[in-house]
C-alpha cells in the first residue's frame, strides 16, 4: 500500500499569499496518478486536480500542481477567502487507492 | 449535471450490518468511463476508499475491509450499494458515494468526481 504524507499539518497564511501543500508517497506513484481535493467544513471533498497537474473543470488557475514520483506539489498563486480549507491528496496509481492525512490552510 | 444522493439508516447496532445506497441521478451509471465508490470519513479524520464497482458488476475492495465489504449495482434504477457487515464503534463515519473517473482504458484507478454530500453512520448500541 503507497502512504501519503502530506505536510505541513497546518498552514497559517493571509489572503493574497502563496500556499504550498506538499504531498509525499512511500514508493513512486506510477504515470503521476495523483489528485489534490478542497474539503470545507460539512461538505464533500472537491475534485481540484488529476494527473498531478492537469486541473478539474471549473477550477480557478489560481491553482496549480506538480511533480511526479514520489513528491507532489500543490500551489495556490494568491489565496482567496474561499481557499481556507483542507486539502487532501489521493494516488489512484495502485490499489488499494490511498489518501494523505491532510492539509489545513487557516486564516491567519 | 450528474448528481449523487446516499440513502440509509443513521444508526447502526454493533456487530449488525450497515446497507447504504447511491442513487445517481443527471447521468447513466453504465457507462464504460466509470466506475462508482465508496469512501469513508470518520469525524475529524481522513478519508479512507472502500472499494469501487464497475456497471457490469465487476468489483474490488480495500483489502482492509474486504472480508466484511460486499458493494453491488442496480443498473435498472441507476443505483449502487454498500454493505458492511459485523460494524463496530471504529465504523462510524461519514460515508461517500462518488464517481471514480478511470484515469485509463482498462484501468479501474482512477480520481473521485463528484461526491455525494456524504452521509453519517453512527455505529452504537
Amino acid at each position: 500500500e503507497i502512504v501519503l504524507t502530506q505536510s505541513p499539518g497546518t498552514l497559517s497564511l493571509s489572503p493574497g499569499e502563496r500556499a504550498t501543500l506538499s504531498c509525499r508517497a512511500s514508493q513512486s506513484v506510477s504515470s503521476s496518478y495523483l489528485a489534490w481535493y478542497q474539503q470545507k467544513p460539512g461538505q464533500a471533498p472537491r475534485l481540484l486536480i488529476y494527473g498531478a497537474s492537469s486541473r478539474a473543470t471549473g477550477i480557478p488557475d489560481r491553482f496549480s500542481g506538480s511533480g511526479s514520483g514520489t513528491d507532489f506539489t500543490l500551489t495556490i498563486s494568491r489565496l482567496e477567502p474561499e481557499d481556507f480549507a483542507v486539502y487532501y491528496c489521493q494516488q489512484y496509481g495502485s490499489s488499494p487507492f490511498t489518501f494523505g492525512g491532510g492539509t489545513k490552510v487557516e486564516i491567519k | 449535471q450528474l448528481q449523487l444522493q446516499e440513502s440509509g439508516p443513521g444508526l447502526v447496532k454493533p456487530s449488525e450490518t450497515l446497507s447504504l445506497t447511491c442513487t445517481v441521478s443527471g447521468g447513466s451509471i453504465s457507462s464504460s468511463s466509470y466506475y462508482w465508490g465508496w469512501i469513508r470519513q470518520p469525524p475529524g479524520k481522513g478519508l479512507e476508499w472502500i472499494g469501487s464497482i464497475y456497471y457490469s458488476g465487476s468489483t474490488y475492495y480495500n483489502p482492509s475491509l474486504k472480508s466484511r465489504v460486499t458493494i453491488s449495482v442496480d443498473t435498472s434504477k441507476n443505483q449502487f450499494s454498500l454493505k458492511l457487515s459485523s460494524v463496530t464503534a471504529a465504523d462510524t463515519a461519514v460515508y461517500y458515494c462518488a464517481r471514480l473517473v478511470r484515469a485509463s482504458y482498462g484501468g479501474n484507478g482512477g480520481w473521485f468526481d463528484p461526491w455525494g454530500q456524504g452521509t453519517l453512520v453512527t455505529v452504537s448500541s
